[in-house]
C-alpha cells in the first residue's frame, strides 16, 4: 500500500541551526502539507502546497519556514534558524485533489521528531 | 478561530465495550474527519463525513454529525485492546482552503 515517508525520524539540533525535514508523498497525490504537534498538544496546520506553490499557510509558518518540491518526488520543510519552541513532531501529509474548498482524506507520514537544544 | 474540541480527554473501557467520543467545533464546515494516532506514530484517517451527511458507518465505526449543534460523535463498537490510541476530529471549514483544524484528542485505553 502506498505511503508517505519522512526522514529523518529524529533530529537533534542546536538553537540557531538550519534544519531540513524531508518527505516523499504518495506518488499520484497533488496536495502536500506540513503539520506539527508539540508534545502533548494539538496537531497544528503549517502549510499546504499545490501546483508548486503555497496554497495556504498558518500564522506559525513565518519567515523562518519554507517549503520546496525540488524534484518530482520530494517535499521539504526548511527551518532557517531553529528556536527552542520549534521542538515538535513534524508530520508531512498528502492528498488527492478534492476540490478547492474541500479537503479530503489526508495520508500522513510517521513524522520527524525535532529536538532543539 | 475555528477549533475542534473532543471530550472526554481520556476514556478507559474494557474490551468488548463500546467507546463514544465527542467533538465540538465553532464555525461552519465542509466536512469533518476522524483520525487515529498510536503513541508516537503518524495519524491514520478513519472516516470522513460531509456537512450534508448525518451518519456514516465503516466497519465497527459509526460517526454522526449534527451541524445545528456543531458537534460530531465517533462510536467504536465491540472495542479491542488494539483500539487503544488517541482519536482526533479534524474540521475543514469554509473558506479555509486545504487545511484541517484538529481537536485536542481523546486518549482511549481498552483493557483486555
Amino acid at each position: 500500500e502506498p505511503e508517505v515517508t519522512q526522514t529523518p525520524s529524529h533530529q537533534v539540533t542546536q538553537m540557531g541551526q538550519e534544519v531540513i525535514l524531508r518527505c516523499v508523498p504518495i506518488s499520484n497525490h497533488l496536495y502536500f502539507y506540513w503539520y506539527r504537534q508539540i508534545l502533548g498538544q494539538k496537531v497544528e496546520f503549517l502549510v499546504s502546497f499545490y501546483n508548486n506553490e503555497i496554497s495556504e499557510k498558518s500564522e506559525i509558518f513565518d519567515d523562518q519556514f519554507s517549503v520546496e518540491r525540488p524534484d518530482g518526488s520530494n517535499f521539504t520543510l526548511k527551518i532557517r534558524s531553529t528556536k527552542l519552541e520549534d521542538s515538535a513532531m513534524y508530520f508531512c501529509a498528502s492528498s488527492t485533489l478534492a476540490g478547492a474548498l474541500n479537503t479530503g482524506e489526508l495520508f500522513f507520514g510517521e513524522g520527524s521528531r525535532l529536538t532543539v537544544l | 478561530s475555528q477549533q475542534g474540541e473532543e471530550d472526554p480527554q481520556a476514556l478507559s473501557i474494557q474490551e468488548g465495550e463500546n467507546a463514544t467520543m465527542n467533538c465540538s467545533y465553532k464555525t461552519s464546515i465542509n466536512n469533518l474527519q476522524w483520525y487515529r494516532q498510536n503513541s508516537g506514530r503518524g495519524l491514520v484517517h478513519l472516516i470522513l463525513i460531509r456537512s450534508n451527511e448525518r451518519e456514516k458507518h465503516s466497519g465497527r465505526l459509526r460517526v454522526t454529525l449534527d451541524t445545528s449543534k456543531k458537534s460530531s460523535s465517533l462510536l467504536i463498537t465491540a472495542s479491542r485492546a488494539a483500539d487503544t490510541a488517541s482519536y482526533f476530529c479534524a474540521t475543514d471549514w469554509h473558506n479555509a482552503g486545504n487545511m484541517l483544524t484538529f481537536g485536542g484528542g481523546t486518549r482511549l485505553m481498552v483493557k483486555p
